[in-house]
């Protein structure tokens, strides 16, 4: 079985560009997170959505990030614009969830981003 | 925010030896979880003890959980090279669905 699936795994942009990031789930998993990840730090969340819907987005930093996940299946981070403090690793997730779900996450490779 | 904080920051050990890693949180929680991520990947899930648990075993490692003083601790017994990674605590906090990460131990297993 696919795991988590993510690209690209590395960007290099200048600031103030726009930049994209893609995250595919495995099949079945109704919740998709996005964390960030900076150098020698834990992922921090930054939204998790219940099949389309982002139930908790409190952590994303509106102003110049967005997201979303159409059909509940795919997802997308988008950053724009970007500065320098953006640098970091963009780490997707997906599990299970429900009430059932003891939230253990399978991740993906992450797409690490530095932005010039 | 980070929930958890883990210590000690870093640990090197030579092969063969034990490595124990500890995690403090600060809130109430449903579960804790431990993830293994090498360098430039993803995190991998290792082990999960639920809150009404002491301590649970899979193949070399040992988790402890202690909810009254809100700590656990990651024993790794005969450790190997391809132990070397950092090791992540996370919390699942009672009436929440996400998972709240510390901030992490390093480890360095030398042959």
């Amino acid at each position: 079985e696919a795991g988590v699936v993510q690209s690209p795994r590395y960007k290099i942009i200048e600031k103030k560009q726009p930049v994209a990031f893609w995250c595919n789930p495995i099949s079945g998993h109704n919740t998709l997170y996005w964390y960030l990840q900076n150098l020698g730090q834990g992922p921090e969340l930054l939204i998790r959505y219940e099949n389309e819907e982002a139930v908790d987005d409190s952590q994303l930093p509106k102003d110049r990030f967005s997201a979303e996940r159409l059909k509940g299946v795919d997802s997308t981070l988008k950053i724009q614009p970007a500065e320098l403090g953006d640098s970091a690793v963009y780490l997707c997730a997906s599990s299970l969830g429900g009430q059932g779900s003891t939230g253990e996450l399978f991740f993906g490779e992450g797409s690490r981003l530095t932005v010039l | 925010s980070q929930q958890g904080e883990e210590d000690p920051q870093a640990l090197s050990i030579q092969e063969g030896e034990n490595a124990t890693m500890n995690c403090s949180y600060k809130t109430s929680i449903n579960n804790l979880q431990w993830y293994r991520q090498n360098s430039g990947r993803g995190l991998v899930h290792l082990i999960l003890i639920r809150s009404n648990e002491r301590e649970k075993h899979s193949g070399r490692l040992r988790v402890t959980l202690d909810t009254s003083k809100k700590s656990s601790s990651l024993l790794i017994t005969a450790s190997r090279a391809a132990d070397t990674a950092s090791y992540f605590c996370a919390t699942k906090n009672t009436g929440f669905q996400k998972l709240v990460f510390g901030t992490g131990t390093r480890l360095l297993v030398s042959p």
